[in-house]
């Protein structure tokens, strides 16, 4: 079974520029997360999708950061215009639904590590 | 709201030797807990969870936790780390409900096996 896919691992921008993550979940996952994890901290939950609905995103800076999951399937996450304090990784997760052979976890893609110069 | 508080930035331990790894958690709602780890450049992979029965969880490479709802904490344990164990450590809460299972992550503990 194939894992949570992110590209890109790697970008390097300077401020002020936008750039653009992508996530493909776990084929049959309906529900799609996006954290940041900063360096030295634990991740921090910004948008939580199901299936192509926002189920949550308090945590979402939303004057420049924003993401869609358009088709219930892949999501992209967008920060335009970036900031220094942008620097981080962006975990992407999956799980399926209660009922869904749900087991409790998050299955985690590697990480988009952005640096903003 | 929920909140994991992992009271060691950093833990170093040699070879062979045993290992704790503390954590601590609020919430007003029965909660789902868990360990995953994080080797160098890599995202985050599921050591162990505790979702109901037995306090005691084994999980993988030899790790285990014990679930203390009186003490509102679930410490990873390892009783002789190996080299390869050196990476950095996040336990995490969850509240299930209709929408997934949304974690809430402590700061992380950073584990360096010494030779």
């Amino acid at each position: 079974e194939a894992g949570v896919a992110q590209s890109p691992r790697y970008k390097i921008i300077e401020k002020r520029q936008s750039v653009a993550f992508w996530c493909n979940p776990i084929s049959g996952h309906a529900t799609l997360y996006w954290y940041q994890q900063i360096l030295g901290q634990g991740p921090k939950l910004l948008i939580q999708f199901q299936n192509n609905g926002v189920v949550d995103d308090s945590q979402l800076p939303k004057d420049r950061f924003s993401a869609e999951r358009l088709k219930g399937v892949d999501s992209t996450l967008k920060i335009q215009p970036a900031k220094l304090e942008d620097s981080a990784v962006y975990l992407c997760a999956s799980s399926s639904l209660p009922g869904q052979g749900n087991t409790g976890e998050l299955f985690f893609g590697e990480g988009s590590r952005l640096t903003v110069l | 709201a929920q909140s994991v508080t992992q009271l060691d930035s950093q833990v170093p331990v040699f070879e062979e030797a045993p290992v704790e790894l503390r954590c601590n958690y609020s919430s007003s709602v029965s909660v789902y807990l868990f360990w995953y780890v994080q080797y160098p450049n890599q995202g985050l992979q599921l050591l162990l969870k505790y979702l109901s029965g037995s306090t005691l969880v084994k999980g993988i490479n030899g790790f285990e936790a014990e679930f203390n709802k009186s003490q509102t904490s679930f410490h990873l344990r390892k009783p002789s780390v190996h080299i390869s164990d050196t990476a950095e450590y996040f336990c995490a809460v969850s509240e299930n409900d209709a929408a997934g299972n949304k974690l809430t992550f402590g700061g992380g503990t950073r584990v360096l096996v010494k030779p």
